[in-house]
């Protein structure tokens, strides 16, 4: 069964609203990253989470690991359309290296 | 950054044929590469972990006999999709490891294949 779940699936929002995906694990990570895919193109590594509790941000992107190392979330302040695309969150088990599972992804769609 | 190129970007072949895709690391060396399969707004499939001068460890469900994956130097992985057919007409990514960088994966542009 599919091992990081990621939702919602899409989310479209008009340009200044806020957004947030939100991933959860049925097993404790090690760590967690995020990426971004823009459409047609290939994912880019935006983070990686390690610390239980931990939050790092960057510029109007907003991430956290959750407390019992299962779930995380992506949030995003005042969207702009160079926003759009679908992000993915992925965690890893056991060693800090290694197969990432992958969440489906968040498609994000930003109305101008 | 590290960058992953993947070779060909897209191909198109014939049903039967067999289909090279090319990853390399351009400027680090890659113990580890991952090949990946994506379906259209679907998420990343990891098909198998590719090491540096050993045998691949493939997914479950995945065909060993014909998704082949050769890891034959540090910089350099190759999938080859033998007697493609039209149902393994999909986007394939494969990322590679840093080893100085903490887990992170930088991934290839992908290659678009079609079987026709």
């Amino acid at each position: 069964g599919q091992q990081v779940m990621q939702i919602p699936q899409y989310q479209h929002v008009q340009e200044g609203e806020d957004f947030t995906t939100y991933c959860n694990s049925s097993t404790t990570l090690s760590n967690i990253q995020w990426y971004k895919q823009r459409p047609g193109g290939h994912p880019v590594f935006l983070i990686q989470l390690v610390k239980s509790g931990e939050v790092k941000k960057q510029k109007r992107l907003t991430f956290q690991f959750g407390e019992a190392k299962k779930n995380s979330s992506l949030h995003i302040t005042a969207t702009q359309t160079t926003d759009v695309g679908t992000y993915f969150c992925a965690g890893r088990r056991g060693s800090t290296l290694g197969r990432l599972y992958f969440g489906r992804g968040t498609q994000l769609t930003v109305w101008p | 950054g590290a960058v992953v190129s993947q070779h060909p970007s897209w191909v198109i072949c014939k049903s039967g044929t067999s289909v090279k895709i090319e990853c390399r690391s351009l400027d680090f060396q890659a113990t580890t590469m991952f090949w990946y399969r994506q379906f259209p707004k679907q998420s990343l499939m990891l098909m198998a972990t590719s090491n540096e001068g050993s045998k691949a460890t493939y997914e479950q469900g995945v065909e060993k006999d014909k998704f082949l994956i050769n890891h034959a130097s540090l910089t350099l992985s190759t999938l080859t999709v033998t007697s493609a057919h039209p149902e393994d007409s999909s986007f394939y990514i494969c990322s590679a490891e840093l080893a100085g960088a903490p887990g992170e994966q930088f991934f290839g542009p992908g290659t678009r294949l079609t079987v026709l």
